[in-house]
């Protein structure tokens, strides 16, 4: 069964950094594109980042260009996201999810989330 | 603000038919492929069409999806109290080289 499955979301002061981790299962990571999307309280999806296949080609949402950075271990199947100078309005809950948007097959699996959360 | 426009909320009788608007650009819908997914609140979002009108193993055929132009929809027909949940376009915008999603629409079923 594929599946992904986040974990490392946590209460981080601004200014602070936080990684994101997400062990992947069912399939082999190189192999496709994923994406995080995080979903702030009360709010719509925001697409976060996505890194391609193969050679691992990242993008970023214009609201954490520069503060956050996508990235994989292929050989321990785990994506992961490395948050930086941490915002308020960072505050979400992260998805991981397999695929991309605007791709042939969009993004097909989504995990149950990892909440953070950032407070004084 | 978001790049792909959606009506906030829809709503209809149980059995009847809503239609869910996607509207975007050039770069958007008009350059790659709509994805829709369905989120009932407080879980995580399901993918419900891909690659503009296809349907993953397990949708029931009442979802239905389309693209033109600029433009994609999203079709639900003999509505059901299950159906209510929010619900999103997505996609990428070739010439800002980001993924969008559309600002969510609300089904609610009357």
């Amino acid at each position: 069964e594929v599946q992904v499955l986040e974990s490392g979301g946590d209460l981080v002061q601004p200014g602070g950094s936080l990684r994101l981790s997400c062990e992947v299962s069912g399939f082999t990571l190189i192999r496709y594109a994923m994406t995080w999307v995080r979903q702030a309280p009360g709010k719509g999806l925001e697409w976060v980042s996505s890194i391609g296949d193969g050679s691992g080609d990242t993008y970023y949402a214009d609201s954490v260009k520069g503060r956050f950075a996508i990235s994989r271990d292929t050989s321990k199947n785990t994506l992961f996201l490395q948050m930086n100078s941490l915002r308020a309005e960072d505050t979400a809950v992260y998805y991981c999810a397999k695929g991309c948007l605007g791709r042939k097959y969009g993004i097909d699996v989504w995990g149950q989330g990892t909440t953070v959360t950032v407070s004084s | 603000q978001s790049v792909l426009t959606q009506p906030p909320s829809v709503s209809a009788a149980p059995g009847q038919k809503v239609t869910i608007s996607c509207s975007g650009s050039g770069s958007t819908i008009g350059n790659n492929y709509v994805s829709w997914y369905q989120q009932v609140p407080g879980t995580a979002p399901k993918l419900l069409i891909y690659e503009n009108n296809k349907r993953p193993s397990g949708i029931p055929d009442r979802f239905s999806g389309s693209k033109s132009g600029t433009s994609a929809t999203l079709g639900i027909t003999g509505l059901q109290t299950g159906d209510e949940a929010d619900y999103y376009c997505g996609t990428w915008d070739s010439s800002l080289r980001t993924g969008v999603f559309g600002g969510g629409t609300k089904v609610t079923v009357l």
